[in-house]
């Protein structure tokens, strides 16, 4: 079975500093998407990034970018000039590519708290 | 709001009623997908919906859960005979079905859920 695992339940991180949201996962398939959803206070889910597993390069989103290692199956999210708004539990999650299905697989989120 | 629309945001039913959550996938999508997060813990899939089909209901519990997305309308997850477990956050997905991928790989848009309370 595919599994996700965010080792971290909660993180601090003072405003305008940089935070690592660390992630991992297991999975026997190839081809696969992983994704990183934000959820903050108001409960909505939000994408914040996405990568293709089959790409060597990091995708970036402004602030927001991440650290594949497929070897390694780690898939870390960087949070540069963190600001308050950011203040969300985490969820990193996979998609597996190439079945009929396509549901993601979510760990259990980091909840980070943002210090002004 | 040309997002994906849940109704209602909340929902309260005494044990034993039924509980009908909606869900209107973002315009252009195809594909629907029910998530549910027990308090303190991650969404877990339950379904996945193209229109009047059901692709993987891996997720959905034996009994009492049931999901349809017809032709026409939103997409519908009906849940019988309600009991105090069933307490959830209840998140509805949706995203392309892409010619060239079947949909697969592409974002899950996701609506702001329902919020189902038990008494």
């Amino acid at each position: 079975a595919q599994t996700v695992t965010q080792s971290q339940p909660e993180m601090s991180v003072q405003e305008a500093e940089t935070v690592t949201l660390s992630c991992t996962y297991d999975t026997s398939e190839s081809n696969y998407y992983l994704f990183w959803y934000k959820q903050p206070p108001s409960r909505q889910m939000i994408l914040v990034i996405r990568q293709e597993a089959y790409k060597q390069q990091n995708a970036t989103e402004n602030r927001f970018s991440v650290n594949f290692q497929k070897a390694a199956k780690s898939f870390s999210l960087k949070i540069s000039d963190s600001q308050l708004g950011d203040t969300a539990m985490y969820f990193c999650a996979t998609l597996n590519y190439g079945g009929a299905t396509n549901k993601l697989i979510f760990g259990t989120g980091t909840l980070l708290a943002v210090q002004p | 709001n040309a997002g994906v629309m849940q109704n209602p945001r909340h929902l309260v039913r005494r044990r034993g009623q039924e509980a009908r959550l909606r869900c209107s996938p973002m315009k252009g999508h195809s594909h629907v997908y029910w998530y549910r997060q027990l308090p303190e813990e991650g969404l877990k899939f339950m379904v996945y919906l193209q229109k009047e089909n059901i692709i993987d209901e891996s997720g959905m519990p034996k009994e009492r859960f049931s999901a349809e997305f017809p032709k026409e309308g939103p997409s519908i997850l009906r849940i019988q005979q309600v009991v105090r477990g069933d307490s959830a956050a209840y998140f509805c997905a949706s995203s392309r079905g892409d010619r060239g991928t079947g949909g697969i790989g592409q974002p899950q848009h996701f609506g702001d859920g329902t919020r189902l309370s038990i008494l």
